[in-house]
C-alpha cells in the first residue's frame, strides 16, 4: 500500500488558472511533511514544511496546507515560470530522517 | 545561498566496475543522506549519515554501498559492482540537525551502468 499518494499525477493550466495539488498520506504519526519542487534533471527544490494539522504556509503564487490525512499545494495565478514536478515526502513517528516520497504532480502552465 | 554541490553530473559505467559518486554539504550541516530515484519512479532513501557513522540505511542499502566523509567537506557514495538495475539518479541532502529538521537536495549524479 502506498504510504503518500499525490493526484492528479499531471495537471496542464493556461497561465492564470488557480488550482490545487493533493498529497494524502495514510501513515500515523506524522512528524513533518514537505513540499519540493523538481525541474527536469534536477535535484528536488525545498519549498514548505508544515508539521501539524491546520498549518499554512504561503510564498509567491504557492501556498500550502495540511491536514490530519492530506496536504494541498495551491497555486495561484501560475506563471509558465512554474512549470515543474512537485514532490510531496513526509517523517512519521518511528521513520524520523528518512522521507518518504509521493510520485509527484508534473504541472504545466501555458502562456 | 549555501547549496549541496555532487560531482559528475552524469556518470557512464559498464556493469561491475566501482563508481564513487561525490558530494560537498551545506557547511554547517551535521547530517547527510543519499537517495535514489529510477527514472519515473519515487524517490527512494538509501542512507543517513551523523557523526562519522550510518544513522540508518534501507533494504536498498546493501553491502554493494558504502558511504564515507574523507575529509571536512565530502560525502561519498561508493558502489562497489555495479548492476544495471542501478541505474538512477543518486541525490545527496544534507540538514542541520536530525529529526525532522529540512532536507536540502543536490543536483544530483545521473548514473548510467551499461
Amino acid at each position: 500500500e502506498d504510504q503518500v499518494t499525490q493526484s492528479p499525477e499531471a495537471l496542464r493550466l493556461q497561465e492564470g488558472e488557480s488550482s490545487s495539488l493533493n498529497c494524502s498520506y495514510t501513515v500515523s504519526g506524522l512528524r513533518g511533511l514537505f513540499w519540493y519542487r523538481q525541474d527536469p534533471g534536477k535535484g528536488p527544490e525545498f519549498l514548505f514544511t508544515l508539521y501539524s494539522a491546520g498549518e499554512e504556509k504561503e510564498k509567491e503564487r504557492l501556498k500550502a496546507t495540511l491536514t490530519k490525512k492530506e496536504s494541498f499545494l495551491h497555486i495561484t495565478a501560475p506563471k509558465p515560470e512554474d512549470s515543474a514536478t512537485y514532490l510531496c515526502a513526509l517523517f512519521y513517528a518511528g521513520n524520523n530522517r528518512k522521507l518518504i516520497w509521493g510520485l509527484g504532480t508534473s504541472l504545466a502552465v501555458n502562456p | 545561498e549555501p547549496e549541496v554541490t555532487q560531482t559528475p553530473s552524469h556518470q557512464v559505467t559498464q556493469m561491475g566496475q566501482e563508481v564513487i559518486l561525490r558530494c560537498v554539504p551545506i557547511s554547517n550541516h551535521l547530517y547527510f543522506y543519499w537517495y535514489r530515484q529510477i527514472l519515473g519512479q519515487k524517490v527512494e532513501f538509501l542512507v543517513s549519515f551523523y557523526n562519522n557513522e550510518i544513522s540508518e540505511k534501507s533494504e536498498i542499502f546493501d553491502d554493494q554501498f558504502s558511504v564515507e566523509r574523507p575529509d571536512g567537506s565530502n560525502f561519498t557514495l561508493k558502489i562497489r559492482s555495479t548492476k544495471l538495475e542501478d541505474s538512477a539518479m543518486y541525490f545527496c541532502a544534507s540538514s542541520l540537525s536530525g529529526s525532522t529538521d529540512t532536507q536540502y537536495f543536490g543536483p544530483g549524479t545521473r548514473l548510467t551502468v551499461l
